[in-house]
């Protein structure tokens, strides 16, 4: 069974704020997906990444892949309370297409 | 375009009685289903995958005789907890993939809330 460690589980930030989210693995990803999701919905793909070292920009959000693809993270710059929600990495491992997801990051940001 | 529909979106039942789930892709067709389980403040767990006209396979420790997938076309596959359990109470989400390959998308549906008495 592949494990997808995220961290931290939980963040409180001030509006204005950066952070950053890690998601790390012992085994390689053939790719990986951050997804956001909002109380009582269901998750929204946010990103995919599939080369190592690979840095994809959504506005204020920058994802980057590890060289050697075992590990990914998200930072958010000037974090804004829209931004609140759970934070999922998920990554595919092999040919296949079975996520395994990781176990979420709350982030609540503070006006 | 690649929406999935879940219904109903909320349920409350009596311990004992079964209740079914729908997830529907509205405007393409799904090779592939999955049924994912999320717990107050917690990831996604995934329970089985489906694939449209065959038997579902079921993750480790997941009863396939409790949660019953049925996926008899490429835009519908059913979730039937039976005898359901207040530790049931649970996020029931589904994916849809339109293939079986990494590089097929999944589109996830907006959730069903269980909740049992």
């Amino acid at each position: 069974t592949q494990l997808l460690e995220q961290s931290p589980q939980f963040l409180s930030i001030q509006e204005g704020e950066n952070l950053t989210v890690y998601c790390n693995s012992s085994s390689v990803f053939s790719s990986l997906q951050w997804y956001r999701q909002e109380p009582g919905e269901g998750p929204v793909l946010l990103v995919t990444v599939v080369t190592g070292g690979e840095v994809k920009k959504l506005k204020r959000l920058t994802f980057q892949f590890g060289d050697a693809r075992k590990d990914s993270s998200l930072h958010i710059t000037a974090a804004q309370p829209g931004d609140t929600g759970l934070y999922l990495c998920a990554g595919l491992y092999n040919a296949g297409n079975m996520l395994t997801f990781g176990g979420g990051t709350r982030l609540m940001v503070k006006p | 375009g690649a929406v999935v529909s879940q219904h109903p979106s909320w349920v409350i039942c009596k311990s004992g009685t079964s209740v079914k789930i729908e997830c529907r892709s509205l405007d393409f067709q799904a090779t592939t289903m999955f049924w994912y389980r999320q717990f107050p403040k917690q990831s996604l767990m995934l329970m089985a995958t489906s694939n449209e006209g065959s038997k579902a396979t079921y993750e480790q420790g997941v009863e396939k005789d409790k949660f019953l997938i049925n996926h008899a076309s490429l835009t519908l596959s059913t979730l039937t907890v039976t005898s359901a359990h207040p530790e049931d109470s649970s996020f029931y989400i589904c994916s849809a993939s339109t293939g079986t390959t990494s590089t097929d998308t999944q589109y996830f549906g907006p959730g069903t809330r269980l909740t049992v008495l």
